[in-house]
């Protein structure tokens, strides 16, 4: 599976949309992009995944370039409880899910 | 549904010690795996199965076994109990199918502290 690089960490103010990237350069043309997020130690929550088209769903929005070798997570209105550490995976849908450190989200009031 | 349920939440074991963490899925999943987190670290795989009778090693399957004979569960091994295994361990559970479709759930973990 190809894989990706987030930055550490980021904060967002409440309220505000927070921008999650993720550079996955090497991605195959049958490898989706998924992520994930950990909130304070639970088990990870799946929140949206995509190949090639943006993506929408209750929790945020997915887009990925056209190449293909980024992406995007946006949290339209984050609050306090998006406090998180949030997982990009690149993953062809075969194999089990690799988890790098993620990106630690820190929504601030 | 109870979704991937695990037991039990927290243990401390000796060292030498052995136990099984358990994981149970009721959701008809085909596919399950077994994690471990360590502090500040993402989560690694131990083991997974994609069906009963059938398990593969992961990136971190040394002291460890698992079984899987009915499709709801999916217990971990741990013989030899070291401080090495002292981590968070998470249980989780997909359906078949290929294409990247189907999302992963996951268990809410159990913390082990081997001393």
């Amino acid at each position: 599976d190809a894989k990706t690089t987030q930055p550490t960490s980021m904060d967002c103010a409440e309220g505000r949309a927070a921008n999650l990237p993720c550079n996955h350069s090497t991605i195959s043309g049958n490898e989706y992009v998924y992520w994930y997020r950990q909130i304070h130690s639970q088990g990870p929550q799946y929140i949206i995944h995509g190949l090639k088209n943006n993506e929408t769903n209750e929790m945020a929005s997915l887009i990925i370039t056209e190449d293909r070798k980024s992406s995007t997570l946006i949290l339209p209105h984050a609050t306090l409880r998006d406090t998180a550490v949030y997982y990009c995976i690149v993953n062809s849908g075969n194999t089990p899910l690799v988890f790098g450190k993620g990106t630690r989200l820190s929504v601030i009031a | 549904n109870a979704g991937v349920t695990q037991t039990p939440k927290f243990r401390i074991l000796k060292i030498g010690q052995s136990m099984t963490l358990q994981c149970a899925q009721d959701m008809n999943h085909n596919y399950m795996y077994w994690y471990r987190q360590d502090p500040g670290m993402g989560l690694k795989l131990i083991y997974y199965s994609v069906g009963a009778g059938i398990t593969d090693k992961g990136e971190v399957p040394n002291g460890y076994n698992v079984s899987r004979s009915t499709t709801e569960d999916f217990p971990l091994r741990l013989e030899l109990a070291a401080p090495s295994q002292t981590s968070v361990y998470f249980c989780a559970s997909r359906k078949a199918g290929t294409g990247g479709t189907y999302e992963q759930y996951f268990g809410p973990g159990t913390r082990l502290t081997v001393t």
